[in-house]
């Protein structure tokens, strides 16, 4: 069964340093998302993805993180420099059809600022 | 603007009982709806969406949720509660037509099921 690849699962840094998570969604998903779950909360979007362009980044921090998807593929989101509030899951996911809202979720990438 | 009240972040029943997570979203028009689990340290799991047809929409692992237009509402039921259900449920919603489907969750319902 296809799934959504992350990685790493866990990061560990510390305050002031730059870190990246990676996303490979399933085959032929052409939208992908960003999502950043603080611990018991729900996900917020941080930036959503249609091939390599981006749709919706208005909540995403961009004086600090970053986000590409070069080829429409893959995709990175970069933190730099990280602070203490960024620690957090870092959730992406990918939709099959446009416009019906179902998502899939890849297992997360969990971030600890020290 | 949409927005999503999950009602109880905790809810704690014995196995056995039915189980009820209460949602209750805000939106201009009709929405899509979902509820996903998410168990501990692993991402979002889909049980179930309501699109259109059938406001009675069943789900995976036994659980089914209504969708109330005049009550603005979609409460996941379980009839009868397993220890593996034990897992944040979050309830979400996406605007009918945006091509987008960007989901705005709630806070999220965690449920603990006692032996």
């Amino acid at each position: 069964e296809a799934e959504v690849a992350q990685s790493p699962r866990y990061k560990i840094t510390e305050k002031s340093q730059a870190v990246a998570f990676w996303c490979d969604p399933i085959s032929g998903h052409a939208t992908l998302y960003w999502y950043r779950q603080i611990l018991g909360q729900g996900p917020e979007l941080l930036v959503q993805f249609q091939d390599e362009s981006v749709v919706d980044d208005s909540q995403l921090p961009k004086d600090r993180f970053s986000a590409e998807r070069l080829k429409g593929v893959d995709s990175t989101l970069k933190i730099q420099p990280a602070e203490l509030g960024d620690s957090a899951m870092y959730l992406c996911a990918s939709m099959r059809v446009a416009g019906t809202g179902e998502l899939f979720f890849g297992e997360g990438s969990r971030l600890t600022v020290l | 603007a949409q927005s999503v009240t999950q009602l109880g972040s905790h809810v704690s029943v014995s196995e056995g009982a039915l189980v009820l997570l209460r949602c209750n979203y805000s939106s201009s028009v009709p929405p899509y709806l979902f509820w996903y689990v998410q168990y501990p340290n692993q991402g979002l799991q889909l049980l179930l969406k309501y699109t259109t047809g059938a406001t009675l929409v069943k789900g995976i692992n036994g659980f089914e949720a209504e969708f109330k237009k005049s009550e603005t509402s979609f409460h996941l039921t379980k009839p009868s509660a397993h220890m593996s259900d034990a897992a944040e449920y979050f309830c979400a919603v996406s605007e009918r037509g945006n091509q987008g489907g960007k989901l705005i969750f709630g806070q999220g319902t965690e449920l603990s099921v006692k032996p």
